[in-house]
């Protein structure tokens, strides 16, 4: 039961340039959308997350695209720098009242070149 | 503030051995969290314990148990491992910020199964 499809697998992008992840979902009944970001070694840690009454949300040089009708959202990272090498993840989540599920996609492996 | 601690780091077992990994979180977190980690399939949800004293089933329960030993711990058991439990596992505790309940993970445990 894939809920979330993350793409592409790996991207290499050149310092200075931008980063684009994207996801797609299969059901509409999710409360927010996050993106993770995991380095080698550790645990994954919230990047930025966005509401779905929400088109887009920026936060410094990450930000997020929401398209409700086509149900897909994107990572987009602007001026990529190396210290952006990490994996990406994206998940949907259900609010229970008392907690959160989240499921997430399969990942995407980020290196920022010099 | 230590975050979410686990223990142990790595393990080997053999098939049909049993085990704990223990989680601890001094956030003061209600929710907690067990995730595997494999390669190409991200990180899937295992069991959650929304409060103390709760707990409930994630998306691939089968082959573990958890227990939600007061607010602060929270345990996974494997009662006799397979090599397909062979994986990463991370907990994770969850605190609602703005209507949004981020996780925080604890730094993994690499289980071998041979």
């Amino acid at each position: 039961q894939q809920q979330v499809k993350q793409s592409p697998q790996s991207l290499i992008v050149q310092k200075g340039g931008i980063s684009i992840i994207n996801c797609a979902y299969e059901n509409t009944a999710f409360d927010y959308f996050p993106w993770y970001q995991q380095f080698p070694g550790k645990g994954p840690a919230l990047l930025i997350a966005i509401r779905p009454d929400v088109s887009e949300k920026k936060e410094g040089r990450f930000t997020i695209s929401f398209n409700k009708s086509a149900k897909q959202f994107s990572l987009h990272i602007m001026d990529s720098q190396p210290g952006d090498s990490a994996t990406y993840f994206c998940a949907v989540t259900i609010n229970t009242g008392t907690a959160s599920k989240l499921t997430f996609g399969t990942g995407t492996r980020l290196q920022v070149t010099l | 503030n230590a975050g979410v601690t686990q223990t142990p780091k790595f393990q080997v077992l053999k098939t049909g051995q049993s085990m704990t990994l223990q989680c601890a979180q001094d956030m003061n977190h209600n929710s907690m969290y067990w995730y595997r980690q494999d390669p190409g399939m991200g990180l899937r949800l295992i069991y959650y314990s929304a409060s103390e004293g709760t707990t409930d089933k994630g998306e691939v329960p089968n082959g573990y148990n958890v227990s939600r030993l007061n607010k602060r711990e929270f345990s996974l058991r494997l009662e006799s491992a397979a090599p397909s439990q062979t994986s990463v596992y991370f907990c994770a505790s969850s605190a609602r910020t703005g209507g949004i309940y981020e996780q925080y993970f604890g730094p993994g445990t690499r289980l071998t199964v041979t």
